[in-house]
């Protein structure tokens, strides 16, 4: 099955900053989406993205599906971003989640 | 639009006891699934059903059951409760067969067994 990594598994920013979060998958995907995983534990969409960028407000993220990757970038951070970041691409009837980067914020 | 809806939020359960989590969706959706979500860990997928009437095994579907009961409810049974069947679940759903459509997740349920 498809294997999901995700760099870093940690990152603590100073409100303001920008960041850039990683996930390298092993196989060929049909999709591949981005989740937020808020502090209550409520999983929200951010991206579905098979391939190319896409942009919402401070958000964006890339996929090179030839290169089994994908980016999700976050600029001018807010203490509201923090949180689990997941990518999950799909593939074989299912998502394959990764492990997550803990975002944490400061204020 | 509630989109997925899953029901209790929280449960507590002793050791051998049984229960049925709830999921609806109202997307009009094809595929739905159930995912457990362990302390430190992406979401592992328990069972998915490709569409109405039709069921399949996750990556670990030991200790469960579903019911695919109509296109909306997609239910996940506990037979015999035990201590590593604590977790959060989260139902799923999406258009087209699991993997190849945007999937959209309900709220999760808390399970804890003692």
């Amino acid at each position: 099955g498809i294997q999901v990594e995700q760099s870093p598994p940690d990152l603590i920013l100073q409100e303001g900053a920008n960041s850039t979060l990683r996930c390298n998958f092993s196989d060929s995907v049909n999709n591949l989406q981005w989740f937020h995983q808020n502090p209550w534990g409520q999983l929200i969409n951010l991206f579905y993205i098979p391939s190319g960028t896409k942009q919402n407000g401070r958000l964006s993220a890339t996929t090179v599906a030839t290169e089994r990757y994908s980016l999700l970038y976050i600029s001018s951070s807010q203490t509201t971003d923090s949180g689990v970041y997941f990518c999950a691409p799909g593939g074989g009837n299912k998502l394959v989640f990764g492990a997550g980067t803990i975002l944490r914020v400061k204020s | 639009n509630a989109g997925v809806t899953q029901t209790p939020k929280f449960q507590v359960l002793k050791t051998g006891q049984s229960m049925t989590l709830q999921c609806a969706q109202d997307m009009n959706h094809n595929s739905m699934y159930w995912y457990r979500q362990d302390p430190g860990m992406g979401l592992r997928l328990i069972y998915y059903s490709a569409s109405e009437g039709t069921t399949d095994k996750g990556e670990v579907p030991n200790g469960y059951n579903v019911s695919r009961l109509n296109k909306r409810e997609f239910s996940l049974r506990l037979e015999s409760a035990a201590p590593s069947q604590t977790s959060v679940y989260f139902c799923a759903s999406s258009e087209l067969a699991p993997g190849l459509t945007e999937a959209f997740f309900g709220q999760g349920t808390r399970l804890t067994v003692v």
